[in-house]
């Protein structure tokens, strides 16, 4: 089984700052893809980025990009130039290749972002 | 398209009672899931829809849950007996099956309170 583990519970930044969310997880696999995903108050979680494990290249969305260490099971997501509308729950999650994706996104526990003013 | 919609938003249930959630996906999505999301925990993976068929149900964290999508469009999931540990964010996801890898679209859940 896989896991997925978001070892800061909560993070705080100055507005215009740069931040890291660290993501670390477990899997036998060699293909799979990893994702973020934000979830602010009350509202739907909204994917932020998306790697694939075979691509070597980072993953790139305007303000955020990731840090994916393939050997390590690393996947840390950068945000620039924070936003307060960067405030949100951000969740790591994986996706095996094999099985066309039948065992869904397994999650970690999340890293609560406040962007200060 | 206006997203995945759940209904209702907020259900306040009395221990014991039945409760019924729907989730109407995307319109070209054949694929549908369910998760459990309990406060402070990342959602958990309950079951998934392929069009009508419910290809994986094993993670249902009971015989007491049980879902639903007849007409391979709306799905809906059924708690019954409902017990205090219950009470969590039910939140449904839809995808459609040839691009599975890009990610889910998610609803704004379904906030389940047993009292």
């Amino acid at each position: 089984a896989q896991t997925v583990t978001q070892s800061q519970p909560e993070m705080s930044v100055q507005e215009a700052e740069t931040v890291t969310l660290s993501c670390t997880y477990d899997t036998s696999e060699n293909n799979y893809y990893l994702f973020w995903y934000k979830q602010p108050p009350s509202r739907q979680m909204i994917l932020v980025i998306r790697q694939e494990a075979y691509k070597q290249q980072n993953a790139t969305e305007n303000r955020f990009s990731v840090n994916f260490q393939k050997a390590a099971k690393s996947f840390s997501l950068k945000i620039s130039d924070s936003q307060l509308g960067d405030t949100a729950m951000y969740f790591c999650a994986f996706m095996m290749y094999s099985g066309g994706g039948a065992d869904g996104l397994t999650f970690g526990k999340g890293t609560h972002l406040i962007i200060q003013p | 398209d206006t997203g995945v919609s759940q209904n209702p938003r907020h259900k306040i249930t009395k221990r014991g009672q039945n409760v019924t959630f729907r989730c109407d996906p995307i319109s070209e999505h054949n694929r549908l899931y369910w998760y459990r999301q309990t406060l402070g925990q990342g959602p958990e993976f309950l079951t998934y829809f392929q069009n009508e068929a419910q290809l994986e149900k094993s993670r249902l964290l009971s015989d007491r849950f049980s879902a639903e999508r007849p007409k391979g469009s709306f799905s809906t999931l059924e708690i019954q007996r409902t017990e205090q540990g219950d009470s969590a964010m039910y939140l449904c996801a839809s995808s459609s099956r040839d691009r599975v890898y890009d990610g889910y679209t998610f609803g704004s859940g379904t906030r389940l309170t047993v009292v």
